[in-house]
């Protein structure tokens, strides 16, 4: 069964950029049928979209952040990676991957997720 | 794009049925028929329970179902169960092609 898994830093200041990586496991993130994309949820708040890669490269970003983030994906590695730059305190959340497929509206699977805090 | 609207909490006890509605607008909930139901039991990851308002995927047990009737759409959980107990979120495709959740709701089985 296909499997997610978020690694990166824990902690990034204010101003400086937050990266992470999501691991596909047990699949290929080489697939014409899915996208890779990110979804987060800062404490107390709801899930808020982020945005999703195809294989191949194509992007579509939630249009609240597009203009700080990039969505980049690594077939070598089978790996998926979100840059969020300029960060502010407003983007700790957990930070979750997700898997969608191609012309559907619903994720799955979902990474366990990983909490980034931003704070000097 | 704003948020959807769910109860902060439900209850019920064990065998009970229990609703959990989730509010949009035209723009989601009531303009699509792309509503989602997650669950999130604590220290793991979120679980597909319904996708496209009324399909329950490969797995789910047939006591989830979902329904939607104009800009509200509701996930029913029948014969209630503890291992039901788990936050669930709402989710639905929005004509902005984004996609948009709600709050969250954290079921108790008393």
């Amino acid at each position: 069964q296909l499997q997610l898994q978020e690694s990166g830093p824990g902690l990034v200041k204010p101003s400086e950029t937050l990266s992470l990586t999501c691991t596909v496991s047990s699949g290929s993130i080489s697939s014409s049928h899915h996208l890779w994309g990110w979804i987060r949820q800062p404490p107390g708040k709801e899930l808020e979209w982020i945005g999703s890669v195809y294989y191949r490269g194509s992007t579509d970003y939630n249009p609240s952040l597009e203009s700080r983030v990039t969505i980049s994906v690594d077939t070598s590695k089978n790996q998926f990676s979100l840059s969020l730059i300029s960060v502010t305190a407003a983007d700790t959340a957990v930070y979750y991957c997700v898997r969608r497929s191609v012309g559907q509206n619903w994720f799955d699977p979902w990474g366990q997720g990983t909490l980034v805090t931003v704070s000097s | 794009q704003s948020a959807l609207t769910q109860p902060a909490s439900v209850s019920g006890s064990p065998g009970q049925s229990i609703t959990i509605s989730c509010t949009g607008t035209n723009s989601d909930v009531g303009g699509h028929d792309f509503v989602s139901w997650y669950q999130h039991r604590p220290g793991k990851a979120p679980q597909l329970m319904i996708y496209d308002v009324t399909v329950r995927p490969s797995g789910v047990s047939n006591r989830f179902s979902g329904s939607k009737s104009g800009n509200t759409a509701s996930l029913t959980i029948s014969g209630l169960q503890a291992e039901d107990e788990a936050d669930y979120y709402c989710s639905s495709y929005t004509s902005s092609s984004t996609w948009v959740f709600g709050g969250g709701t954290q079921l108790t089985v008393l």
